[in-house]
């Protein structure tokens, strides 16, 4: 079974900072990961996936995501924080055998400070 | 117009009462979710659908019910309406073009539904 544990429910930043957003998974077999991201009174929106083609994935809004095998993370990071950029974001992980069922981690809301 | 749609967008019901949300696609993918989040857990799945005549059970159905009446139409079913069933629900659709098991998953606007 996978799993996925997304360190910090609510991050707050100040605006052109460092983005930080922790993920941590747990899989048996080779896994597929996801970030999502859910703005104000909307659905989720996919950020950015990683399916094994290359460890440093990049994605829309100037985020990136590394997959680190060996720690078994992939981190969302963005090097200068936006006020745009105040949403919930969710990693989540899924494999080949999982037949398109998507584990969604808690979520880590993020806050932008002026 | 919006890929995903659900309908409706917010309701408030009574416990005990039976309630129907509706989930409808323009983009083709064969395959359809439920989701419900709720503040702190993220997003838990119900029921999902690889087609109108495959249906199987999420980490969370008991008490929910589905059908899935067209490739483009997926309805979540409340038989009996409980306070703790009120959440933000959430249906999405997926495809498997070209073989791939982990394409995207596209989400509805979701549903907020409040039983009191």
């Amino acid at each position: 079974a996978q799993s996925v544990t997304q360190l910090g429910s609510h991050v707050s930043v100040s605006e052109g900072a460092l983005v930080l957003l922790r993920c941590n998974y747990s899989s048996s077999v080779p896994p597929y990961l996801f970030w999502y991201v859910q703005y104000p009174n909307q659905g989720l929106q996919l950020l950015l996936k990683y399916t094994s083609a290359a460890t440093l994935v990049k994605g829309i809004n100037g985020f990136e995501a590394e997959f680190k095998k060996s720690e078994t993370s992939f981190h969302l990071t963005k090097p200068s924080a936006h006020m745009s950029d105040a949403a919930e974001y969710f990693c989540a992980v899924t494999t080949y055998s999982s037949a398109s069922k998507i584990i969604f981690g808690s979520g880590t809301r993020l806050s932008i400070r002026p | 117009d919006a890929d995903v749609t659900q309908t409706p967008r917010n309701r408030i019901t009574k416990t005990g009462k039976r309630i129907m949300l509706e989930c409808s696609q323009t983009k083709g993918h064969d395959r359809m979710y439920w989701y419900r989040q709720d503040p702190g857990l993220g997003l838990r799945l119900i029921y999902y659908s690889f087609d109108v005549k495959d249906i199987n059970k999420g980490e969370i159905s008991d008490g929910y019910s589905v059908s899935r009446q067209a490739q483009a139409k997926f309805s979540l079913s409340l038989e009996s309406a409980i306070p703790n069933q009120t959440a933000l629900y959430f249906c999405a659709t997926s495809d498997t073009q070209g073989g791939s098991s982990y394409n995207e998953q596209f989400f509805g606007p979701g549903t907020r539904l409040t039983v009191l």
